[in-house]
C-alpha cells in the first residue's frame, strides 16, 4: 500500500536553529500534502496545506515565515522550523493527498500519514 | 467551515466489552467523508473506518462499525470484543468530497480525540 515516509523521527536541537522536517511519498504522486501539529493528548491542528509548484496555503494563526514550507516535486514536501524556540517544541505531522490515476490503487485511505516528528528545542 | 465535536475526552472498557465512542459535526455541505483515526501511544495514525455521506448503509471493518445518522450530523464509532491492542486516543474526522475530477481529496477536520483505555 501507500506509504509515507517522515524524516527524522526526533530531533533535539538548540534555542535559535533551524530544523527541516521531510515528507515523502514512497510509491504515489502527491500534488497536495499538509502539515499538522500536536501536543499531547490534544488533537491535531493543520499548520499548512502544502502544494507542489506553487505557494503553501496557510492557516489562520501559523507564521508562514517561521514555518517554511517548499513543496518542490510531487513525492516530496519539507517543513522547516527556522530559529526556533522552545515553545516550537511539539509533534509534527505530515500527511500526503494522493494524485488521482497514479500509483497505490486499491487503497482505501484518502490520506496517508507519515509516522511524525518529535521536535525538542532546548 | 466545518466543526467536529467529540464530547468524551477518556472512555474506559474493560477486554472482551463493547464501547462506543461519539462524534457529531457540523456542515453544509452535501458531498463529504468521514472517518475515525486510532492513533496509539506511538502516534501513527491509522485508518479504522470510512464512511461516504452519500451511503446510507452504515460501514462496518471487522469489529469496527458505525453508526451514521446524517439528519442528525452524528457518527458513533462502536468496538466490539474490545482487546488491549484497541487501547488509543481515536480521531473522528471530517473530509469534504471534491467534486470536480471525481475523487481527489482534501484537508481533513479532526474532532479534540477521545482517549480509549482498553483494562485486562
Amino acid at each position: 500500500g501507500a506509504v509515507v515516509s517522515q524524516h527524522p523521527s526526533r530531533v533535539i536541537c538548540k534555542s535559535g536553529t533551524s530544523v527541516k522536517i521531510e515528507c515523502r511519498s514512497l510509491d504515489f504522486q502527491a500534488t497536495t500534502m499538509f502539515w499538522y501539529r500536536q501536543f499531547p493528548k490534544k488533537s491535531l491542528m493543520l499548520m499548512a496545506t502544502s502544494n507542489e509548484g506553487s505557494k503553501a496555503t496557510y492557516e489562520q494563526g501559523v507564521e508562514k515565515d517561521k514555518f517554511l514550507i517548499n513543496h518542490a516535486s510531487l513525492t516530496l514536501s519539507t517543513l522547516t522550523v527556522t530559529s526556533a524556540h522552545p515553545e516550537d517544541s511539539s509533534f509534527y505531522i505530515c500527511s500526503a493527498n494522493e494524485l488521482v490515476g497514479t500509483g497505490g490503487g486499491g487503497s482505501n485511505q484518502p490520506q496517508h500519514f507519515g509516522d511524525g516528528t518529535r521536535l525538542s528545542i532546548l | 467551515a466545518q466543526t467536529v465535536t467529540q464530547s468524551q475526552p477518556e472512555m474506559s472498557v474493560q477486554e472482551a466489552e463493547t464501547v462506543t465512542l461519539s462524534c457529531t459535526y457540523d456542515t453544509s455541505e452535501s458531498n463529504y467523508y468521514l472517518f475515525w483515526y486510532k492513533q496509539p501511544p506511538s502516534r501513527q495514525m491509522i485508518l479504522v473506518i470510512r464512511q461516504e455521506a452519500y451511503k446510507q448503509q452504515n460501514a462496518t471493518e471487522n469489529r469496527f462499525s458505525v453508526n451514521f445518522q446524517k439528519a442528525a450530523k452524528s457518527f458513533s464509532l462502536k468496538i466490539s470484543d474490545s482487546q488491549l491492542g484497541d487501547t488509543a486516543m481515536y480521531f473522528c474526522a471530517f473530509m469534504k468530497r471534491n467534486n470536480a475530477g471525481g475523487t481527489s481529496y482534501g484537508k481533513l477536520t479532526f474532532g479534540q480525540g477521545t482517549i480509549l483505555t482498553v483494562h485486562p
